[in-house]
């Protein structure tokens, strides 16, 4: 069973801060790492995408990966009040399947 | 990023009844679109994945039979639920998968059911 965890939060940060979201994956053999951003009672919106080990920025967003730790993370610098949302983590293996975390709210008050 | 489409946004329709959902590639073409079903404060779950030209790969407990999935264009695929109950009310969102490059998956807007 292929497990994508994320912390489901809320997560609270000031205006202007760094917002750290994190996420662990099971699959060792997991190739493709995505992050997408939700607002309530909306789908899923991609922001970023990894692929390998490193950091990868994008404006304010970086994805961090680690495949040694099973782990990849989404820091969101001079955090937003319309960065508040849930965050989605989402692997993929080998397979042409999405697993999915079920998400860590984002709240980013004035 | 690449553009999906779905129509209707919302249905409110009686229990019995069946609704069609109805996903678009808008400008790209998707051999690989995927159907999700979310409740509410819940994760989204895969409930199919569609092929063009080929029978949709059901998840486990997935009724194939109650959600026909018709995936007749490289960018047209449909979600019908038949015969729908209340516990059907769901948010029901596709997603399609570029054919290029790092695979990336768009999500579509999702079509909100409700079935009385």
């Amino acid at each position: 069973q292929k497990e994508v965890e994320q912390n489901s939060g809320p997560l609270s940060v000031p205006e202007g801060a760094i917002a750290s979201l994190n996420c662990t994956y099971s699959d060792r053999g997991s190739q493709s790492f995505f992050w997408y951003r939700q607002y309530s009672g909306k789908s899923p919106e991609l922001i970023m995408s990894i692929y390998s080990n490193g950091d990868k920025e994008d404006g304010r967003f970086t994805a961090q990966l680690n495949k040694a730790s099973q782990y990849v993370s989404l820091l969101i610098r001079d955090s937003q009040p319309s960065d508040s949302a849930t965050y989605l983590c989402a692997v993929k293996g080998g397979y042409s399947t999405l697993t999915f975390g079920k998400g860590t709210m984002l709240l980013v008050s004035p | 990023g690449a553009v999906v489409s779905q129509h209707p946004s919302r249905v409110i329709c009686k229990s019995g009844t069946s609704v069609k959902i109805e996903c678009r590639s808008l400008d790209f073409q998707a051999t690989t679109m995927f159907w999700y079903r979310q409740f509410p404060k819940q994760s989204l779950m895969l409930m199919a994945t569609s092929n063009e030209g080929s029978k949709a790969t059901y998840e486990q407990g997935v009724e194939k039979d109650k959600f026909l999935i018709n995936h007749a264009s490289l960018t047209l695929s449909t979600l019908t639920v038949t015969s729908a109950h209340p516990e059907d009310s769901s948010f029901y969102i596709c997603s399609a998968r570029v054919s290029s490059g790092n695979n990336e998956q768009f999500f579509g807007p999702g079509t909100r059911l409700t079935v009385l």
